[in-house]
This record gives structure tokens, C-alpha cells and sequence, in this order.
């Protein structure tokens, strides 16, 4: 079992939707919780941070979930602009190791 | 300018060869990390180094080696024994302690295509 799994997508929806992804980690000890945001042939960059309480930054809402060992993330009114690859990432440990997911496209059409 | 440099942007290696990817960061951070990308999958980690003069293997290590003489600096060699290296190599920095805890930093990336 891969230590984070992430649904490859691809996700393919119009302009306002409302798509959430989903990510489980396998290491119950994992202590801290991102999303990335990556365009296609660029480097990654922080979209947010996961909170216990769950948190929000305008159209996106991260949640995460300990019991079932999954994050999400939650974008609304999706637009052209949030076609991206989104990495969900864990620190697994008190290192400063971080561990990738294989990331979910998404696609925004018109 | 803060920021993590990486060059070149593309690197074109010949079989058998040994290459040097470059990363330099001018954010003061302690830790780096070296990364390799390949088509449609997530990041796996190839070496990072916490302190100067000391690093640790990631997943992937075998055909790459490192070197931290200077906080700023964290070059990759890519040997001949690395049997596919033909990949998107990211540099990344990581604050450490005292620093915050949420972020990792990205270089733009080189891509090394073996010929």
C-alpha cells in the first residue's frame, strides 16, 4: 500500500462546479497535512495547510479526518484558472521528510 | 530576490555520462531536498540533507549522489549507474526549526533528458 493514494483523475468539469478530492495516508502517526497546487511542467506550490479543525481559504476548504486516515480538499465555483494538478502531502514523522501523493488533475472547461 | 535557483532549466546527458544538477537558495533555510518527477506521478524523494555536511537517502537514492559543503548550496550529481534518469529534478528548502512549520520552498526545476 503507497503511504499517500491519491485518485489520479482526471476530473473534467464546467466552470462553477463544486469537486472535492480525497487522499489517504497509511501512517496513523502522520503529523502534519498540505495540498499543493501544480501546473503542468512547473514546480509545486503550497495551495494550504490541513487542519484538525479543518480550514478554509476562500473558494477552498481542506478537512482532515484522523480516524479514517483521509484529507480533503473542497473547491467551489471552480474556474478555467484551477486546472492543475493538486499533490496531497504528509510529514509522516518529527523529520523534515515529506511524502507525495501522485496527484488528482483536474480540468475546468468552459 | 529570496529564492531557490536551479540550472539549467534543461540538460541533455549522454549515456554513460555523470551530470550536475545545481540548487541554490538565498532564503536561509536549513533544510534541502532533491527530488525526481517523472510523467503523470507524484514526487519521490532522491536525498535531503537537514544541516550542513550531513544528509540522509531518500527512496530512491541509488545512481545519485550529494554534497552539502554550504547552507546555500546542495548540488545533485546523476551517475552513470542511474539506469533511467530521464526525469523532472526539483530542489526544494524547508525553514526548519524555528521556522515555519508549512511550507516547502520549490526551485523551478530541471529537466535532464538522456540521449
Amino acid at each position: 500500500r503507497k503511504e499517500v493514494e491519491q485518485d489520479p483523475g482526471p476530473f473534467n468539469v464546467p466552470e462553477g462546479a463544486t469537486v472535492a478530492f480525497n487522499c489517504t495516508y497509511s501512517n496513523s502517526a502522520s503529523q502534519s497535512f498540505f495540498w499543493y497546487r501544480q501546473d503542468c511542467r512547473k514546480e509545486p506550490k503550497l495551495l494550504m495547510s490541513v487542519y484538525s479543525s479543518g480550514n478554509e481559504d476562500g473558494r477552498f476548504t481542506a478537512q482532515l479526518n484522523r480516524a479514517s486516515q483521509y484529507i480533503s480538499l473542497l473547491i467551489r465555483d471552480s474556474k478555467l484558472s484551477d486546472s492543475a494538478t493538486y499533490l496531497c502531502v504528509v510529514n509522516m514523522d518529527s523529520s523534515y521528510k515529506l511524502i507525495f501523493g501522485s496527484g488528482t488533475r483536474l480540468l475546468v472547461r468552459p | 530576490d529570496g529564492g531557490i535557483t536551479q540550472s539549467p532549466k534543461y540538460l541533455f546527458r549522454k549515456e554513460g555520462q555523470n551530470v550536475t544538477l545545481s540548487c541554490e537558495q538565498n532564503l536561509n533555510h536549513d533544510a534541502m531536498y532533491w527530488y525526481r518527477q517523472d510523467p503523470g506521478q507524484g514526487l519521490r524523494l532522491i536525498y535531503y540533507s537537514q544541516i550542513v555536511n550531513d544528509f540522509q537517502k531518500g527512496d530512491i537514492a541509488e545512481g545519485y549522489s550529494v554534497s552539502r559543503e554550504k547552507k546555500e548550496s546542495f548540488p545533485l550529481t546523476v551517475t552513470s549507474a542511474q539506469k533511467n534518469p530521464t526525469a523532472f529534478y526539483l530542489c526544494a528548502t524547508f525553514p526548519g526549526a524555528g521556522g515555519s512549520y508549512n511550507e516547502q520552498f520549490f526551485g523551478p526545476g530541471t529537466r535532464l533528458t538522456v540521449l
